[in-house]
């Protein structure tokens, strides 16, 4: 079945550094793939998305290729913000009836 | 302002007391979901609506049950909560199917005592 993989947290950075996420996922076809962010005490938003092989999706400084050949949806940020620190959830979709979930990874900034 | 609201935001009940969670949304997005948050699990989803008096079981149905009477709302209800149930729960909408952007509300704690 479709299912998604996320490296375990905490992730644990200083302030500027390079953040990178892992994601991979098992599905049929060609999925949608997205990243969605929930920070303390909030709801799931969406970060960003891509629909096809070799999409790059991108927001507020984090941005993510779609590569088919890996299985993988990779998150990435230049330089990390203590603002930043939530939880980050890789999800995918095959069509209209759910999203499919990774297991979130929690991601702290220190200053 | 377009959002998802759910109401309560905490709850603390015992078991076999029946209870609901209410959800709207103000989008008017025909999909409908509810999810529940574990530690390690990721959100897993309860059930799910296509439309209004249109519903369907997602991974984790037993012990819940939902109704859509209209498309704005779509209640979640615990008949005979147990323990095993307590957990955070999100509701969710958004356009027709998934491959658009879902919409969450921010989620109730519900604990069962």
């Amino acid at each position: 079945g479709n299912s998604v993989t996320q490296m375990e947290g905490p992730v644990t950075l200083s302030e500027e550094a390079f953040l990178t996420i892992n994601c991979t996922y098992t599905a049929t076809g060609y999925p949608s793939l997205f990243w969605y962010v929930q920070y303390p005490g909030e709801g799931l938003q969406l970060l960003l998305k891509a629909t096809k092989a070799d999409d790059k999706g991108s927001n507020k400084g984090f941005e993510a290729t779609y590569r088919k050949e890996t299985t993988s949806f990779h998150l990435e940020k230049g330089s990390v913000q203590v603002s930043d620190s939530a939880v980050y959830f890789c999800a995918l979709t095959r069509g209209t009836d759910k999203l499919i979930f990774g297991t979130g990874t929690r991601l702290q900034v220190f200053p | 302002e377009a959002q998802v609201t759910q109401n309560p935001r905490y709850l603390i009940t015992v078991t076999g007391k029946k209870l609901t969670v209410t959800c709207s949304q103000n989008m008017n997005h025909e999909y409908m979901s509810w999810y529940r948050q574990d530690p390690g699990l990721g959100l897993r989803q309860i059930y799910y609506s296509m439309n209004v008096e249109v519903t369907d079981k997602g991974d984790v149905p037993e012990g819940y049950k939902v109704s859509r009477k209209e498309k704005r709302n779509f209640p979640l209800i615990l008949e005979s909560p147990s323990p095993n149930q307590t957990s955070l729960y999100f509701c969710a909408s958004s356009p027709i199917g998934v491959n658009t952007e879902a919409f969450f509300g921010q989620g109730t704690r519900l604990t069962v005592v």
